[in-house]
């Protein structure tokens, strides 16, 4: 079956950095996305991975690796108004895409 | 950038009631739009995907004759919920994805409408 694992819940604290690690087991890869959700509201594109390395946009960055089936976001001097989900989502050999369930950051003063 | 608009925000209704949920791309044509639903604290789930012109195509275990959707234009995708009961109740979100800006580009989501069934 297809799986992406991402951790539940992390706890941060304002101006400093945090992780979020994505696993993933598809059938094919096409494409890795970030996505940020504040509450009650629809997901926001952040990033989109399909190459092996880092790429950077600002405040966040996201990072590849193929062969691991692995991926992370990395949130840098961090805000309250980051305090949100951030979601994992591949696209697979047929371009369906498949969504983690979310990791939800808290960020505290 | 692309944007998707959805229509409702909200709305509650009376359980056995349909209710219908527009969703426009307003500066793109979509062939094809998604309609996903969220449970509280899950990940998005894939209902079905609209298709311009021909008939959509339903996930499994999602029932068609229950969530009509109609995709009449290539701007306009329309999600009716139809005798609607309490376990409907969820936030429906729509997507699409501008066809010109190729087949890596993101999705864009509509804001979502919060359903609630009494």
């Amino acid at each position: 079956g297809q799986n992406i694992d991402q951790p539940t819940e992390m706890t941060a604290t304002e101006g400093a950095i945090v992780q979020i690690n994505c696993t993933y087991q598809t059938s094919g890869f096409n494409g890795l996305f970030w996505y940020q959700q504040h509450a009650g509201e629809a997901p926001t594109f952040l990033s989109y991975n399909v190459l092996d390395g880092l790429e950077e946009k600002g405040r966040f960055s996201s990072f590849l690796s193929r062969s691991k089936g692995y991926s992370y976001l990395l949130l840098k001097e961090l805000q309250m108004k980051d305090s949100a989900s951030y979601l994992c989502a591949v696209r697979d050999s047929n371009y369906q895409l498949i969504w983690g369930a979310g990791t939800k950051l808290i960020i505290k003063p | 950038g692309a944007v998707v608009s959805q229509h409702p925000s909200w709305v509650i209704c009376k359980s056995g009631t349909s209710v219908k949920i527009e969703c426009r791309s307003l500066d793109f044509q979509a062939t094809t739009m998604f309609w996903y639903r969220q449970f509280p604290k899950q990940s998005l789930m894939l209902m079905a995907t609209s298709n311009e012109g021909s008939k959509a195509t339903y996930e499994q275990g999602v029932e068609k004759d229950k969530f009509l959707i109609n995709h009449a234009s290539l701007t306009l995708s329309t999600l009716t919920v139809t005798s609607a009961h309490p376990e409907d109740s969820s936030f429906y979100i729509c997507s699409a994805r501008d066809p010109i800006a190729g087949e890596n580009s993101p999705l864009h989501f509509g804001n979502g409408t919060r359903l609630t069934v009494t």
